[in-house]
């Protein structure tokens, strides 16, 4: 049981270059979130899925795609990086919303 | 990982002192708070929670408290160990119809042994 599996955990692109960032999820759980974490920030919501099949914009969804590919995976994608996108991005995911959410290792993107 | 310390309010301990996180939250409205550890390098990791028709709530070694009134939270550790230090983020959930957690900047504990 690995809970939530974030990949890559290390990225660097250069500006204008594309990626996605893949997690998944075994506890299956209905709800999942992309969050993004910056050096005394806290950690802010970019995207967020209540319930396969929906997505929803979080505090910070510019910039940013996301597409819940089936209960198990959330993917968030960025289609042109911008330097202001370097930051750590957690994935996560919980039963309901009205429980605790349950995170992965982080993946650290720097764009250059 | 010790990025995320920049900046933060830092509470430091011996080992073996009891520590106190504090946290005041923004929405009176919220109904449920949760804190969280992140380790240098890790995810944070769920610790306890508690609901907005309780007071206080228990935990191995931890206590949450909530105060309504003043919206308050705090995080006690009974018996700090090195083992605790990391950053201490309390979370809030908005009344129903908002699904999210609504994250603070986090508190920076160091435990000297």
């Amino acid at each position: 049981n690995a809970g939530v599996t974030q990949t890559p955990k290390f990225q660097v692109l250069k500006t204008g270059q594309s990626m996605t960032l893949q997690c998944a999820q075994d506890m299956n759980h209905n709800s999942m979130y992309w969050y993004r974490q910056d050096p005394g920030m806290g950690l802010r919501l970019i995207y967020y899925s209540a319930s396969e099949g929906t997505t929803d914009k979080g505090e910070v969804p510019n910039g940013y795609n996301v597409s819940r590919l089936n209960k198990r995976e959330f993917s968030l994608r960025l289609e042109s990086a911008a330097p202001s996108q370097t930051s750590v991005y957690f994935c996560a995911s919980s039963e309901g919303t009205n429980t605790e959410a349950f995170f992965g290792q982080g993946t650290r993107l720097t764009v250059v | 990982g010790e990025s995320v310390g920049l900046h933060l309010p830092t509470l430091s301990v011996q080992e073996g002192d009891n520590s106190i996180i504090n946290c005041a939250y923004s929405n009176s409205a919220s109904d449920y708070f949760i804190w969280y550890k992140q380790e240098s390098g890790k995810g944070p990791q769920f610790i306890i929670d508690i609901r907005s028709n309780m007071d206080k709530r228990q935990g191995q070694r931890v206590t949450v408290l909530l105060n309504k009134t003043v919206k308050h939270l705090s995080l006690q550790i009974a018996a700090t160990q090195p083992g605790d230090s990391a950053v201490y983020f309390c979370a809030e959930r908005p009344h129903s119809g908002y699904s999210t957690l609504t994250f603070g900047k986090g508190t920076m504990l160091l435990v000297s042994p």
